[in-house]
C-alpha cells in the first residue's frame, strides 16, 4: 500500500469553525490532490499541488485553501466550515502528472 | 458541468454474469482513461487504464473498450463475482494535471 496517511479520519464540527485536514506521504511523489466524495457527484477535485508551494484550483475550490510547505505534507483548510462541506475527503498522490493516483483512506467531515 | 458522464448509477448482476459500465466524455484533449475500484470504507484504487491509441485493453476478467469517434469508453467485467461488488469510477485526463472522475457506479454481484 502507498504510504499515505490522512488525519483526522473522522471529525464533527460546527458551522463557522475552521478545520484543517492533513495528508502525509512517505513516497516522495511530486503531485498531491484533495478530492471530495459525495453521493451522486463522485469524486470532485478541490485543489492540487505539483510541487512545494506550487498549488492550483480544482473544480470545487470555493471555501477551501491548501498549503504545501514540504514534499510530504499537503494541508486542506476550511476557513469557516459550512454544512455543504460535509463530505468524505480523499487525499491522493501521483508520481507523474497523468499517472496512477494512490488514494488515502479518507477523512469523514460532518459540519453541524 | 460534468465532463465525464457515467452510467448506470447502480447495477445488479448475478454471479457469473457480465457487468458493463459506460462513460462518455466531452473534451477531445483527454488522452488517458482509467477506471478506479472502491470498496466501502476505503479509498479508490486503479483497476485498469487505456490510452486512445488502442480500442481495447484486457486484464484478466476486466476489459476496457474505447471508441474515440463516439467519445465513449466502457468497462466490462466478465464472470462477475461477489468480490467484485464495489463502486467503480471512470476518469479522464489530458493536457492538464487534473484527473476528472465520473459520478460512480455501485455494482452488486449476487451469488
Amino acid at each position: 500500500d502507498a504510504g499515505i496517511t490522512q488525519s483526522p479520519r473522522h471529525k464533527v464540527t460546527e458551522t463557522g469553525t475552521p478545520v484543517t485536514l492533513r495528508c502525509h506521504q512517505t513516497e516522495n511523489h511530486r503531485y498531491m490532490y484533495w478530492y471530495r466524495q459525495d453521493p451522486g457527484h463522485g469524486l470532485r477535485l478541490i485543489h492540487y499541488s505539483y510541487g512545494v508551494k506550487d498549488t492550483d484550483k480544482g473544480e470545487v475550490s470555493d471555501g477551501y485553501s491548501v498549503s504545501r510547505s514540504k514534499t510530504e505534507d499537503f494541508l486542506l483548510t476550511l476557513e469557516s466550515a459550512t454544512s455543504s462541506q460535509t463530505s468524505v475527503y480523499f487525499c491522493a498522490i501521483s508520481e507523474l502528472a497523468t499517472g496512477e493516483l494512490f488514494f488515502g483512506e479518507g477523512s469523514r467531515l460532518t459540519v453541524l | 458541468q460534468q465532463q465525464v458522464k457515467q452510467s448506470p448509477q447502480s447495477l445488479i448482476v448475478q454471479k457469473g454474469g457480465i457487468s458493463i459500465i459506460n462513460c462518455a466524455y466531452e473534451n477531445t484533449a483527454f488522452d488517458y482513461f482509467p477506471w478506479y475500484q472502491q470498496f466501502p470504507g476505503k479509498g479508490p484504487a486503479l483497476l485498469i487504464a487505456i490510452r486512445p491509441d488502442v480500442s481495447e485493453k484486457k486484464e484478466g476478467r476486466f476489459t476496457i473498450s474505447f471508441n474515440k469517434s463516439a467519445k465513449q469508453f466502457s468497462l466490462h467485467i466478465m464472470d462477475s463475482q461477489p468480490g467484485d461488488s464495489a463502486t467503480y469510477f471512470c476518469a479522464a485526463s489530458g493536457d492538464t494535471d487534473k484527473l476528472i472522475f465520473g459520478t460512480g457506479t455501485r455494482l452488486q454481484v449476487f451469488p
